[in-house]
């Protein structure tokens, strides 16, 4: 069945570090591909997508290209802020609509 | 565009009681409607699927006696919780995806659920 792979975080950077966030998935057919964001106490927020191989998705400063290849999907960002310390969610959609979650990255940014 | 809100963001009641959780689509018509149960520091399970005007489909494992849900309109659906047990303390999200906006799913902020 479909599934998402991520890094177990917690992960903690210095501000103005470079952030990895490393998910691979399984599906069958071609998936589209998205990474979610939660902040402490709220919902989930889409932050980037992508619905085909080879295309980036981009937001916030935050990058992720759909690697067929590599069945991957991973987030990077070149200089986080303390604002970016949240939960980090990569999800797939697969077939009847239905979103398939990693099991979260907790990233923390220290000033 | 695109806003789900959720109804109440939290609530606590007692063992035994019910609990019943709204879910809105405030500027779209969300043709369907999807239900999640989050652990702590855990992810995401898809507990439900509902479309407007029809039974709603559950995921393996979850009891659907237990978890009624709803799916009245296009632009509410409710879960409601019988019976809550101390197990049954989630965080309850719920998304929605409607025809202009069926390739996305757009989330509430959740609704935290304490039974004692």
């Amino acid at each position: 069945g479909d599934s998402v792979t991520q890094m177990e975080g917690p992960v903690t950077l210095s501000e103005e570090a470079f952030l990895t966030i490393n998910c691979t998935y399984t599906a069958t057919g071609y998936p589209s591909l998205f990474w979610y964001v939660q902040y402490p106490g709220e919902g989930l927020q889409l932050l980037l997508k992508a619905t085909k191989a080879d295309d980036k998705g981009s937001n916030k400063g935050f990058e992720a290209t759909y690697r067929k290849e590599t069945t991957s999907f991973h987030l990077e960002k070149g200089s986080v802020q303390v604002s970016d310390s949240a939960v980090y969610f990569c999800a797939l959609r697969g077939n009847f609509n239905k979103f398939y979650f990693g099991s979260g990255t907790k990233l923390n940014v220290k000033p | 565009g695109a806003v789900v809100s959720q109804h109440p963001s939290w609530v606590i009641c007692k063992s035994g009681t019910s609990v019943k959780i709204e879910c809105r689509s405030l500027d779209f018509q969300a043709t369907t409607m999807f239900w999640y149960r989050q652990f702590p520091k855990q992810s995401l399970m898809l507990m439900a699927t509902s479309n407007e005007g029809s039974k709603a489909t559950y995921e393996q494992g979850v009891e659907k006696d237990k978890f009624l849900i709803n799916h009245a309109s296009l632009t509410l659906s409710t879960l409601t919780v019988t019976s809550a047990h101390p197990e049954d303390s989630s965080f309850y999200i719920c998304s929605a995806s409607g025809p202009n906006y069926s390739y996305e799913q757009y989330f509430g902020p959740g609704t935290r659920l304490t039974v004692t």
